[in-house]
């Protein structure tokens, strides 16, 4: 399979545990972003990286919030101490600079 | 930064009929328009996108059309059928340089 993939698809925790997903993306795409959606929402933006740099992040993110791709492949994003308010589909999505993003399977993460 | 309105929430067409879906966006730099489509539970496709630079683009039954001047730009689906029932996203960015900025979607229902 050569698409986006992520991992896990699904997430149940409890509040106040700490979560991390991994993100996957297509072997050539050198840009990987986060998306978080929300039921009956389009997705938003979290941050995206260059190879391994972190070039934005989103105001919407928190400090709880945090994302890595140490190797210019693979990331993960980790959520510490979550609230119920995190419940929400979590999005990869992989490109080159100058071409359209492709989205991975998301992991749907439930706090209760 | 940019604002994506999406027009209208819902939609519903008879089989065969044609769908036209609008967005308008506030960023007059921005120049990268893809739509995505999102069945439910599954990650968003995307199904066409459109650069600044032409005003018109087609893929068999979907176009997309583009008006710079008032900054909006459309989805037109022909001969719809069932399985275009899903819901559909409008984004927009410059390209290479800022993340996309989603539209809240429109669920697009195909009664045979």
């Amino acid at each position: 399979d050569t698409g986006v993939s992520q991992n896990p698809r699904h997430k149940i925790t409890k509040r106040g545990q700490n979560v991390t997903f991994r993100c996957d993306p297509i072997s050539e795409h050198n840009r990987l972003y986060w998306y978080r959606q929300t039921l009956g929402q389009g997705p938003e933006f979290l941050t995206y990286f260059q190879n391994e740099a972190q070039l934005e992040k989103s105001r919407l993110l928190s400090d709880r919030f945090s994302a890595e791709r140490p190797k210019g492949s693979f990331s993960t994003l980790e959520i510490q101490r979550t609230e119920q308010g995190d419940s929400a589909m979590y999005l990869c999505a992989s490109s080159t600079r100058l071409e359209t993003q492709y989205f991975g399977p998301g992991t749907r993460l439930l706090v209760l | 930064g940019e604002n994506v309105e999406q027009h209208p929430s819902t939609l519903s067409v008879q089989e065969g009929d044609s769908a036209v879906i609008k967005c308008t966006y506030s960023d007059s730099a921005s120049n990268y328009f893809p739509w995505y489509k999102q069945e439910l539970g599954k990650r968003p496709q995307l199904i066409i996108d459109i650069r600044s630079n032409v005003g018109e683009k087609k893929d068999q039954r979907i176009a997309v059309t583009l008006n710079k001047t008032a900054k909006h730009f459309s989805l037109h689906i022909t001969e719809t059928q069932p399985e275009d029932s899903a819901v559909y996203f409008c984004a927009a960015s410059i390209l290479g340089n800022t993340p996309l900025v989603f539209g809240k979607g429109t669920r697009l229902s195909v009664i045979a």
